[in-house]
């Protein structure tokens, strides 16, 4: 079964610092991994996603994301937070193929508070 | 392109009625739609995969009859949650499926029963 872990449950940053969320998934083969974000009371945005190819995604809002197969992880990255960052990060996990497909299984989520 | 509409975004209902949840894919067709359910201060949680002409598969747990789905056309998924109890009050999102890892979820709807 597929699972993904987000060992960090609110992380804070200063405005103009660098951030990065991290996240551990365990799946069989290669997954479809996603980052969303959610802001309060709202649907969920993506924000990037990789499915194969360069392990060094590129997504909106000036976010990034590097698949590292050998730690089993897909870990969020910001050069510089801006105070519109805050809200909730999942990261999750797709099956590319199988029973599962198209299931997506989320991590907790980490909640980004930015200070002025 | 990729807009998944969801309606209503928030509904309070008495205990035992039923509520309707639609969620619509506006300028694409999908066949698959998926249902998930948060609850305050956590994840999502998948409750049911939706397919087109057909019944919707729901994961361990989910109980089919209180949480009817039903997604009659390409473009329309509904989500029933039948005799409505305040344990169901939560945070419901829909998602459509366009393509190969193509998930684009709904604004949600927010339940309230009392």
């Amino acid at each position: 079964a597929q699972s993904v872990t987000q060992p960090d449950i609110h992380i804070t940053v200063s405005e103009g610092a660098s951030l990065e969320l991290r996240c551990n998934y365990s799946y069989g083969a290669t997954p479809y991994l996603f980052w969303y974000v959610q802001s309060p009371g709202q649907g969920l945005q993506l924000l990037l996603k990789y499915f194969s190819g360069d392990t060094l995604v590129q997504g909106i809002k000036g976010f990034e994301a590097e698949f590292k197969r050998s730690q089993s992880s897909f870990n969020l990255r910001k050069p510089s937070v801006h105070w519109s960052d805050a809200a909730e990060y999942f990261c999750a996990v797709g099956a590319a193929g199988g029973t599962s497909y198209g299931k997506l299984t989320f991590g907790q989520g980490t909640i980004l508070t930015v200070h002025p | 392109g990729a807009v998944v509409s969801q309606h209503p975004s928030r509904v309070i209902c008495k205990s035992g009625t039923s509520v309707k949840i639609e969620c619509r894919s506006l300028d694409f067709q999908a066949t698959t739609m998926f249902w998930y359910r948060q609850f305050p201060k956590q994840s999502l949680m998948l409750m049911a995969t939706s397919n087109e002409g057909s019944k919707a598969t729901y994961e361990q747990g989910v109980e089919k009859d209180k949480f009817l789905i039903n997604h009659a056309s390409l473009t329309l998924s509904t989500l029933t949650v039948t005799s409505a109890h305040p344990e169901d009050s939560s945070f419901y999102i829909c998602s459509a499926r366009r393509g190969p890892g193509g998930y684009t979820f709904g604004s949600g709807t927010r339940l309230t029963v009392v």
